[in-house]
């Protein structure tokens, strides 16, 4: 069964720095896919970024993007220039693309609550 | 475009209760799951389903029951409420594996 840890229950930074938050999985597969989600006090789900396990370039969106090491199992998501905004809890997820077993299975760490302070 | 709809927003049972909670959504995804989150945690799935008439147990299936007849409707059963069961409850759907989950507003539950 596929894990997702997030070791950090909460970080703060302070407007304009940059900030990591980790993510490790754990699974048995090759074919997958992981994203980072964001979840303000209004409680609704946003995606924020999204890696494609057979893909070793790590992906970007503006002043978000991952260091994705698929050896280690190894998922961070670095936020530059952080903003006021970007207060939220963030979740890790892992979701199997093989076909048959776990695929649609999409799981979720326990999340990183991230305070920025003006 | 509706995007994900849950209903009720709110709702309190009284121990041993039964109710359903609605999942809808206009987007034609096949993938649908829902979630629970207790205070402070992440989303535990309950149920998931990749397509009408297929359903699979998630990590946390006991006390809960799902159908998906639709490829638009995923209702979440509660038979026999219990304390433990309060939480907030998501409904989210999927095109793919490697999409966007687009998720509901959230159930907030409290059985007493």
């Amino acid at each position: 069964a596929q894990t997702v840890t997030q070791s950090q229950p909460e970080m703060s930074v302070q407007e304009a720095e940059t900030v990591t938050l980790s993510c490790t999985y754990d699974t048995s597969e090759n074919n997958y896919y992981l994203f980072w989600y964001k979840q303000p006090p209004s409680r609704q789900m946003i995606l924020v970024i999204r890696q494609e396990a057979y893909k070793q370039q790590n992906a970007t969106e503006n002043r978000f993007s991952v260091n994705f090491q698929k050896a280690a199992k190894s998922f961070s998501l670095k936020i530059s220039d952080s903003q006021l905004g970007d207060t939220a809890m963030y979740f890790c997820a892992f979701i199997s693309m093989n076909y048959g077993g776990s695929q649609g299975n999409l799981i979720f760490g326990k999340g990183t609550k991230l305070s920025v302070k003006p | 475009n509706a995007g994900v709809t849950q209903t009720p927003k709110f709702r309190i049972l009284k121990i041993g209760q039964s109710m359903t909670l609605q999942c809808a959504q206009d987007m034609n995804h096949n993938y649908m799951y829902w979630y629970r989150q207790d205070p402070g945690m992440g989303l535990k799935l309950i149920y998931y389903s990749v397509g009408a008439g297929i359903t699979d147990k998630g990590e946390v299936p006991n006390g809960y029951n799902v159908s998906r007849s639709t490829t638009e409707d995923f209702p979440l059963r509660l038979e026999l409420a219990a304390p433990s069961q309060t939480s907030v409850y998501f409904c989210a759907s999927s095109f793919n594996t490697n999409t966007e989950a687009f998720f509901g507003q959230g159930t907030r539950l409290t059985v007493v």
